[in-house]
């Protein structure tokens, strides 16, 4: 069965701070991504990871992957209040996505 | 030029009811999806369509029944609405090797059933 897991579930975290979201897969796949999704809104991509070792960095976040841990990390550096929102974790297989039950993340000032 | 567009945006209506959610995107992807969301954000396929064929047809109700007349398109009927139905519909798009084949989502259809 694929299976893609996240923890936490749910963060709350006091501006200023680092923090890392992990996400766990069950099976080995073609890619991963990493998407945003504010309250009440739709999801936007943040990172596409398409090979053992690849890291990516926007700003404040940066997406890691290691295949043979079947492992993900999101980091968050220096959180601020504009990165409350809720993180999915995302596998790829073929054209088949399957999403973690995301990470909702609440930056208190 | 919003990229994929879904209408409506909220859906309110009794129980037993039919209605239809459309989407259409204009990226020129090649695959279109339905997703549902639960009142806990859980993100669960429904549907895929490839070039208006379906390839992925998850343990969903027949009461739900997608189509797709062209490549652009990709509508959601449901028949006989229930309270369980009630959630978020997302309609998305991808096209794989392209921009490595992410998805790309509409703003979502808020369906609430009384």
């Amino acid at each position: 069965e694929l299976k893609v897991e996240q923890n936490p579930l749910f963060l709350s975290m006091q501006e200023g701070k680092n923090y890392t979201i992990y996400c766990n897969y069950s099976t080995t796949s073609d890619r991963l991504y990493w998407y945003r999704q504010d309250p009440g809104k739709s999801l936007e991509s943040l990172f596409v990871l398409l090979s053992n070792g690849a890291v990516k960095q926007e700003g404040r976040l940066m997406a890691s992957l290691d295949t043979k841990a079947r492992l993900s990390t999101l980091h968050i550096t220096a959180a601020v209040h504009d990165l409350s929102a809720t993180y999915f974790c995302v596998r790829s297989y073929g054209q088949n996505f399957v999403f973690g039950p995301g990470t909702r993340l609440s930056v208190l000032p | 030029d919003t990229a994929v567009s879904q209408t409506p945006k909220y859906l309110v209506t009794q129980m037993g009811n039919d209605k239809s959610i459309k989407c259409e995107q204009n990226l020129g992807h090649d695959t279109m999806y339905w997703y549902k969301q639960d009142s806990k954000k859980f993100l669960k396929i429904m549907f895929s369509y490839n070039n208006k064929e379906l390839i992925i047809n998850e343990t969903v109700p027949n009461r739900f029944s997608p189509k797709s007349p062209d490549k652009a398109h990709l509508n959601l009927h449901i028949n006989s609405l229930e309270l369980g139905d009630s959630a978020v519909y997302f309609c998305a798009s991808s096209q794989e090797w392209e921009k490595a084949g992410e998805l790309f989502f509409g703003e979502g259809s808020r369906l609430t059933v009384l």
